[in-house]
């Protein structure tokens, strides 16, 4: 079983079309991460989010964490072919400080 | 500034044989993570080391183990390796306050 849990699994969208990706869990993380990743490469951090209620723009990607500290959100607004990847949130845990542990990601498509 | 370099990026073996793997992080970051990747599985948290010691473990089998050195460069390794074990191995290196890590473009490990 999961610890964070991310919907949908796979997302297929036109050019211009907006979309939301979610992480959620029954554990309160001390901080929470977004990560996209390309085939064969390592994944790279996106943003970082660690005040429950925290919104952080980054261009066209919009990011939420919830009140309680136990979900979070990335909405991509007009996405782009260059969107295309497999994003990931991940979190630390306080009992658990040196682990992250990852969503099992969502994999967005975004067609030209 | 350098990024977190992983060697070998590929690498073929043969079932029952060991293997070592090698992960420099990025100067200054004194935390270094390994994770497994497969399709079925996702990222899997393998260990964390920080100066030297091994602060936490993940659920894998005693054949896994991993080391980290003075300069904080680390190691894994691999005994008695099983087609199971095929997956991209990711390094990551992050500072103490763990807002944020640095992943390496990770080693291809197949197993035949």
């Amino acid at each position: 079983t999961q610890l964070l849990e991310q919907s949908p699994q796979f997302l297929s969208i036109q050019e211009g079309e907006n979309l939301t990706v979610y992480c959620n869990s029954s554990s309160v993380f001390s901080s929470l991460q977004w990560y996209r990743q390309e085939p064969g490469e390592g994944p790279v951090l996106l943003v970082t989010v660690v005040t429950g209620g925290e919104v952080k723009k980054l261009k066209r990607l919009t990011f939420q964490f919830g009140d309680a500290r136990k979900d979070s959100s990335l909405h991509i607004t007009a996405a782009q072919p260059g969107d295309t990847g497999l994003y990931l949130c991940a979190g630390v845990t306080r009992s658990n400080d040196y682990k992250l542990s990852f969503g099992a990601g969502t994999t967005v498509t975004v067609r030209a | 500034k350098a990024g977190v370099t992983q060697t070998p990026r590929y690498l073929i073996k043969t079932r029952g044989q060991q293997v070592t793997l090698s992960c420099s992080p990025i100067s200054g970051h004194r935390s270094v993570s390994w994770y497994q990747q497969t399709p079925g599985q996702g990222l899997q948290f393998l260990f964390e080391y920080f100066s030297e010691t091994q602060r936490n473990k993940g659920n894998f089998p005693g054949r896994f183990s991993g080391r980290q050195f003075s300069n904080s460069r680390s190691e894994m390794n691999v005994s008695t390796l099983e087609l199971g074990d095929s997956a991209l191995y990711l390094c990551a290196s992050s500072l103490p306050d763990f807002y944020g890590y640095t992943f390496g473009s990770g080693t291809r490990l197949t197993v035949v």
